[in-house]
């Protein structure tokens, strides 16, 4: 149990709908990163907020956006979804920005864009 | 640019057959290398950082060790339970942390 929590478990959306996941950090984690992980690959580096603002991307569109709030919770945005979106979206918190620090994974959501 | 390479693909042992994962990685700067073990349909479970050549850390079965080109994860008499797909990551800078494609690992009774 790592203490990050992701909602929902499921969903699936009709090609070009936008579609928000939900992420709540470990306790006392104020570093949130977004990943998108396809079917057989390894996890891929979407983006990275750090108290609020975005400290960091991956090679990802713009039309892949995020939130993150007062409390560390964060939200994944994605616009005019593509079937090459389909995938699991992992959040990942972190104590502070520094590198090293252990990085701990939520459960992920699974989108299905059909 | 950081490249991550895991060997092999998929690895089938007998229960109790010891092996190794390998990890080479190509980067500048390593500030951290991780391990992770993903059971179908979850999310990554961090298992060990390593952060600098001959450094070795061990859990249950499993212990990592990592140079200054590649890191390996020694599984000792492996159980059934063992059996997932290990990943390997390295970082860089602050934020982005470039994982490999993993190992699938599967132990027979």
């Amino acid at each position: 149990e790592t203490g990050v929590t992701q909602s929902p478990t499921h969903l699936i959306k009709t090609r070009g709908q936008q579609v928000t996941l939900r992420c709540s950090s470990q306790s006392g984690h104020n570093t949130v990163s977004w990943y998108q992980q396809a079917l057989g690959q390894g996890p891929q580096f979407i983006f990275q907020y750090y108290r609020e603002e975005e400290n960091g991307r991956g090679n990802f569109p713009p039309r892949f956006s995020g939130l993150q709030f007062p409390n560390y919770s964060s939200e994944l945005n994605v616009n005019a979804l593509e079937l090459d979106d389909s995938a699991l979206y992992l959040c990942a918190s972190s104590l502070e920005v520094t590198p090293g620090n252990t990085i701990y994974f939520g459960e992920g959501s699974w989108l299905t864009v059909v | 640019e950081d490249q991550v390479t895991q060997s092999p693909e998929a690895l089938r042992l007998q229960e109790g057959e010891s092996s190794s994962l390998n990890c080479s990685y190509t980067v500048s700067g390593l500030r951290g290398l991780f391990w992770y073990r993903q059971d179908p349909g979850k999310g990554p479970e961090f298992l060990f950082t390593l952060y600098s050549a001959g450094e070795e850390k061990e859990k249950e079965r499993l212990k990592a060790t990592l140079t200054k080109k590649e890191s390996f994860l020694h599984i000792t008499a492996p159980k059934p339970e063992d059996s997932a797909t290990y990943l390997c990551a390295v970082q860089v800078g602050y934020q982005k942390v470039t994982f490999g494609i993993g190992t699938k690992l599967q132990v027979i009774p």
